[in-house]
Protein backbone atom coordinates (compact mmCIF):
# COMPACT_ATOMS: atom_id res chain seq x y z
CA UNK A 1 0.00 0.00 0.00
CA UNK A 2 1.07 3.70 -0.82
CA UNK A 3 2.06 5.32 2.29
CA UNK A 4 1.19 8.92 2.69
CA UNK A 5 3.71 11.17 5.62
CA UNK A 6 2.18 14.43 6.92
CA UNK A 7 4.56 17.01 7.90
CA UNK A 8 4.26 19.04 10.61
CA UNK A 9 2.17 17.02 12.85
CA UNK A 10 0.87 19.96 14.38
CA UNK A 11 1.58 23.98 13.62
CA UNK A 12 0.79 26.81 15.55
CA UNK A 13 -0.16 30.00 13.87
CA UNK A 14 -1.52 33.50 13.90
CA UNK A 15 -4.81 34.70 11.94
CA UNK A 16 -3.08 36.53 8.45
CA UNK A 17 -0.20 33.92 8.99
CA UNK A 18 0.19 32.37 5.48
CA UNK A 19 0.91 28.31 6.07
CA UNK A 20 2.39 25.29 4.38
CA UNK A 21 1.21 21.59 4.97
CA UNK A 22 3.22 18.95 3.16
CA UNK A 23 2.65 15.23 2.26
CA UNK A 24 4.60 12.96 0.68
CA UNK A 25 4.14 9.75 -0.89
CA UNK A 26 5.70 6.63 -0.50
CA UNK A 27 5.76 6.18 -4.18
CA UNK A 28 4.73 8.37 -7.58
CA UNK A 29 0.73 8.77 -7.17
CA UNK A 30 0.77 11.10 -10.73
CA UNK A 31 -1.46 14.15 -9.15
CA UNK A 32 -3.94 12.05 -7.33
CA UNK A 33 -4.09 13.96 -3.84
CA UNK A 34 -6.32 15.00 -2.46
CA UNK A 35 -6.99 17.93 1.14
CA UNK A 36 -9.63 17.74 3.61
CA UNK A 37 -10.32 19.56 6.55
CA UNK A 38 -11.86 18.38 9.71
CA UNK A 39 -13.55 20.42 12.67
CA UNK A 40 -13.39 18.41 16.26
CA UNK A 41 -16.82 16.63 16.40
CA UNK A 42 -17.60 16.67 12.35
CA UNK A 43 -17.27 14.77 9.12
CA UNK A 44 -14.46 16.13 6.98
CA UNK A 45 -15.10 18.62 4.44
CA UNK A 46 -12.86 18.05 0.79
CA UNK A 47 -10.92 21.30 0.08
CA UNK A 48 -8.87 20.39 -3.09
CA UNK A 49 -8.81 17.15 -5.03
CA UNK A 50 -6.11 16.18 -8.43
CA UNK A 51 -3.69 18.04 -6.32
CA UNK A 52 -4.79 21.84 -7.32
CA UNK A 53 -8.60 21.85 -7.85
CA UNK A 54 -10.43 23.85 -5.68
CA UNK A 55 -13.96 22.25 -4.25
CA UNK A 56 -16.80 24.21 -5.17
CA UNK A 57 -17.42 26.96 -2.22
CA UNK A 58 -14.27 26.94 -0.80
CA UNK A 59 -12.45 30.08 -0.60
CA UNK A 60 -9.48 30.96 -2.92
CA UNK A 61 -7.04 31.79 0.27
CA UNK A 62 -6.63 27.47 0.01
CA UNK A 63 -4.58 26.16 -3.02
CA UNK A 64 -2.31 23.26 -3.40
CA UNK A 65 0.19 22.33 -5.37
CA UNK A 66 3.04 19.02 -5.79
CA UNK A 67 7.07 18.65 -6.57
CA UNK A 68 7.54 15.18 -7.59
CA UNK A 69 6.02 12.88 -4.37
CA UNK A 70 5.74 16.20 -2.71
CA UNK A 71 2.25 17.59 -2.37
CA UNK A 72 1.49 21.37 -0.52
CA UNK A 73 -1.62 22.55 1.03
CA UNK A 74 -1.02 26.60 1.46
CA UNK A 75 -3.63 28.47 3.06
CA UNK A 76 -2.65 32.26 2.05
CA UNK A 77 -3.97 34.20 4.97
CA UNK A 78 -5.27 32.05 7.38
CA UNK A 79 -8.73 33.31 8.92
CA UNK A 80 -10.13 32.22 12.94
CA UNK A 81 -11.84 29.40 10.48
CA UNK A 82 -9.46 27.78 9.57
CA UNK A 83 -7.97 26.35 12.70
CA UNK A 84 -8.61 22.53 12.32
CA UNK A 85 -7.02 19.65 11.56
CA UNK A 86 -5.94 19.07 7.72
CA UNK A 87 -5.83 15.32 6.22
CA UNK A 88 -4.03 14.49 2.83
CA UNK A 89 -5.11 11.51 0.77
CA UNK A 90 -4.02 9.74 -1.93
CA UNK A 91 -6.64 8.03 -4.75
CA UNK A 92 -4.28 6.93 -7.30
CA UNK A 93 -4.72 3.73 -8.69
CA UNK A 94 -6.21 0.63 -7.03
CA UNK A 95 -6.93 1.15 -3.49
CA UNK A 96 -7.16 1.12 -0.53
CA UNK A 97 -6.79 5.23 -1.04
CA UNK A 98 -4.48 5.99 2.23
CA UNK A 99 -4.72 9.46 4.60
CA UNK A 100 -1.86 11.18 5.80
CA UNK A 101 -1.59 11.17 9.72
CA UNK A 102 -3.19 14.68 9.70
CA UNK A 103 -2.22 18.16 11.05
CA UNK A 104 -3.74 19.85 13.33
CA UNK A 105 -3.45 23.51 12.94
CA UNK A 106 -3.63 25.81 16.29
CA UNK A 107 -4.04 29.78 17.01
CA UNK A 108 -0.71 30.94 18.27
CA UNK B 1 -29.71 18.67 -0.93
CA UNK B 2 -26.85 15.83 -0.74
CA UNK B 3 -26.94 14.18 2.26
CA UNK B 4 -25.87 11.07 3.84
CA UNK B 5 -27.09 9.46 6.87
CA UNK B 6 -25.64 6.95 8.60
CA UNK B 7 -27.03 4.31 11.13
CA UNK B 8 -26.50 1.22 12.72
CA UNK B 9 -23.89 1.87 15.20
CA UNK B 10 -23.91 0.92 18.71
CA UNK B 11 -22.07 -1.17 21.38
CA UNK B 12 -21.36 -4.90 20.80
CA UNK B 13 -18.92 -7.20 22.11
CA UNK B 14 -15.60 -8.70 20.74
CA UNK B 15 -16.15 -11.35 17.35
CA UNK B 16 -20.15 -10.09 17.19
CA UNK B 17 -21.54 -8.45 13.86
CA UNK B 18 -22.86 -4.92 13.00
CA UNK B 19 -24.48 -3.87 9.84
CA UNK B 20 -24.13 -0.03 9.13
CA UNK B 21 -26.79 1.67 6.64
CA UNK B 22 -26.10 4.85 4.82
CA UNK B 23 -29.48 6.40 3.25
CA UNK B 24 -28.73 8.98 0.52
CA UNK B 25 -30.55 11.95 -1.00
CA UNK B 26 -30.47 15.04 -2.57
CA UNK B 27 -28.27 13.11 -6.12
CA UNK B 28 -28.93 10.38 -8.32
CA UNK B 29 -27.33 7.45 -6.14
CA UNK B 30 -26.79 5.19 -8.42
CA UNK B 31 -24.34 6.97 -10.12
CA UNK B 32 -21.54 7.31 -7.86
CA UNK B 33 -18.96 5.27 -6.69
CA UNK B 34 -19.47 5.32 -2.65
CA UNK B 35 -17.04 4.95 0.20
CA UNK B 36 -16.85 4.10 3.89
CA UNK B 37 -14.13 6.00 5.84
CA UNK B 38 -13.40 5.09 9.48
CA UNK B 39 -11.97 7.21 12.29
CA UNK B 40 -10.78 5.85 16.05
CA UNK B 41 -11.30 7.66 18.87
CA UNK B 42 -8.41 10.21 18.91
CA UNK B 43 -7.23 9.48 15.60
CA UNK B 44 -6.75 10.06 11.76
CA UNK B 45 -8.81 9.03 9.00
CA UNK B 46 -8.79 5.68 7.73
CA UNK B 47 -10.01 4.47 4.38
CA UNK B 48 -11.94 1.70 4.56
CA UNK B 49 -13.71 -0.10 1.40
CA UNK B 50 -15.57 1.41 -1.95
CA UNK B 51 -18.08 -0.35 -4.51
CA UNK B 52 -18.76 0.67 -7.50
CA UNK B 53 -22.10 2.17 -8.70
CA UNK B 54 -23.34 -1.24 -9.70
CA UNK B 55 -21.58 -2.86 -7.34
CA UNK B 56 -19.51 -4.95 -9.78
CA UNK B 57 -16.34 -3.90 -8.26
CA UNK B 58 -15.53 -3.73 -4.31
CA UNK B 59 -12.27 -2.90 -2.42
CA UNK B 60 -11.19 -2.91 0.94
CA UNK B 61 -8.36 -2.44 3.09
CA UNK B 62 -6.54 -5.26 4.19
CA UNK B 63 -7.09 -5.16 8.09
CA UNK B 64 -10.89 -5.90 7.03
CA UNK B 65 -11.03 -8.02 4.27
CA UNK B 66 -12.20 -11.56 4.71
CA UNK B 67 -14.55 -9.51 7.84
CA UNK B 68 -16.33 -6.81 6.48
CA UNK B 69 -18.67 -6.35 3.17
CA UNK B 70 -19.68 -3.26 1.58
CA UNK B 71 -22.89 -3.31 -0.59
CA UNK B 72 -25.90 -0.81 -1.83
CA UNK B 73 -29.45 -1.14 -2.52
CA UNK B 74 -29.90 1.35 -5.73
CA UNK B 75 -33.41 1.21 -5.51
CA UNK B 76 -33.37 2.04 -2.25
CA UNK B 77 -30.75 4.79 -2.41
CA UNK B 78 -28.96 2.87 0.37
CA UNK B 79 -24.88 1.86 1.19
CA UNK B 80 -24.59 -0.72 3.64
CA UNK B 81 -21.15 -2.06 6.11
CA UNK B 82 -21.50 -5.53 7.30
CA UNK B 83 -19.19 -6.14 9.71
CA UNK B 84 -18.36 -9.51 11.17
CA UNK B 85 -15.62 -11.00 13.49
CA UNK B 86 -15.31 -7.04 15.13
CA UNK B 87 -12.49 -6.59 16.76
CA UNK B 88 -11.60 -3.90 19.60
CA UNK B 89 -9.19 -1.95 17.13
CA UNK B 90 -12.48 -2.11 14.48
CA UNK B 91 -13.96 0.68 17.48
CA UNK B 92 -14.38 3.91 15.60
CA UNK B 93 -16.92 6.63 13.73
CA UNK B 94 -17.84 5.06 10.84
CA UNK B 95 -19.09 7.66 7.86
CA UNK B 96 -19.91 6.89 4.24
CA UNK B 97 -18.96 9.54 1.22
CA UNK B 98 -19.74 9.91 -1.74
CA UNK B 99 -17.32 9.55 -4.50
CA UNK B 100 -14.45 6.94 -5.86
CA UNK B 101 -10.94 8.29 -5.19
CA UNK B 102 -12.25 11.64 -3.45
CA UNK B 103 -15.09 12.01 -1.18
CA UNK B 104 -17.18 15.08 -2.29
CA UNK B 105 -20.05 14.58 1.01
CA UNK B 106 -19.59 13.18 4.10
CA UNK B 107 -22.54 11.53 6.28
CA UNK B 108 -22.43 12.88 10.13
CA UNK B 109 -20.92 9.21 11.33
CA UNK B 110 -21.97 6.55 13.20
CA UNK B 111 -20.13 5.14 16.05
CA UNK B 112 -19.17 1.98 16.87
CA UNK B 113 -17.74 0.52 19.93
CA UNK B 114 -16.30 -3.15 20.54
CA UNK B 115 -15.98 -3.99 24.07
CA UNK B 116 -17.03 -6.19 26.53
Amino acid sequence: DIQMTQSPSSLSASVGDRVTITCRASQSISSYLNWYQQKPGKAPKLLIYATSSLQSGVPSRFSGSESGTDFTLTISSLQPEDFATYYCQQSYSTPPYTFGQGTKLEIK
Amino acid sequence: EVQLVESGGGLVQPGGSLRLSCAASGFTFSNYWMTWVRQAPGMGLEWVANIKQDGSEKYYVDSVKGRFTISRDNAKNSLYLQMNSLRAEDTAVYYCSRGRGYSSTWGQGTLVTVSS
